[in-house]
């Protein structure tokens, strides 16, 4: 069953703790994404990757950490710099990386992310 | 970071009845995305389109791609109750690689 896989559902994060968010995808899409949604409000964009051991930060990256060391996985870690880390957090990937039109991006169930 | 504009920013409708939403642009875009989402949940594409005055349809769903390339227009007719959700556009500007997203839609039908 192809698909974009994100782990946990739900994610409690204490004050000074750093947290691991998974993104995983079995669609051979050489893209991926990370994006936060707040209520109310469109997606914002943390960080991207257009292929493996490449990344670039987004509208929205201090605080945030990735890695992409294989193709389908692209974490995304939450780290204690980011004040405001509540939210619901959207992993997507895209077939065709860059500026082509086939670039469409496809989402995860996403994780929810608060602070205790 | 730059958003769309996207209305309304929710709907109250009968069933049966047909909807209209719009995303407008001050950037012309090369690709248009709807999606659709629901409670906790990751959007879910529902319609792409590449050019401009392309007209789409999807089951009970349409979309169009402005003329202008500024803005794009999703219609669904006949509305039934899974219809609820969060409906988002997303529009690319030409060259670019990044996708920006509309503040959503709240579509709620009423039985």
């Amino acid at each position: 069953d192809g698909g974009i896989t994100q782990s946990p559902k739900y994610l409690f994060r204490k004050e000074g703790q750093n947290v691991t968010l998974s993104c995983e995808q079995n669609l051979n899409h050489d893209a991926m994404y990370w994006y936060r949604q707040d209520p109310g409000q469109g997606l914002r964009l943390i960080y991207y990757s257009q292929i493996v051991n490449d990344f670039q930060k987004g509208d929205i990256a201090e605080g945030y950490s990735v890695s992409r060391e294989k193709k389908e996985s692209f974490p995304l870690t939450v780290t204690s710099a980011q004040k405001n880390p509540t939210a619901f957090y959207l992993c997507a990937s895209s077939s065709h990386a860059g500026t082509g039109l086939k670039n469409i991006q496809y989402f995860g169930a996403g994780t929810r992310l608060s602070v205790l | 970071g730059q958003q769309l504009n996207q209305s309304p920013q929710s709907m109250f409708i009968q069933e049966g009845e047909d909807v209209s939403m719009n995303c407008t642009s001050s950037s012309i875009f090369n690709t248009w995305l709807w999606y659709k989402q629901d409670p906790g949940e990751g959007p879910v594409l529902l319609i792409a389109l590449y050019k401009a005055g392309e007209l789409t349809s999807n089951g009970r769903l349409t979309a169009q791609f402005g003329i202008t390339r500024k803005d794009s227009f999703l219609n669904i007719s006949a509305s039934i109750p899974s219809d609820v959700g969060i409906y988002f556009c997303a529009g690319r500007v030409s060259g670019t690689y990044k996708y920006i997203f509309g503040t959503g839609t709240r579509l709620k039908v009423l039985a």
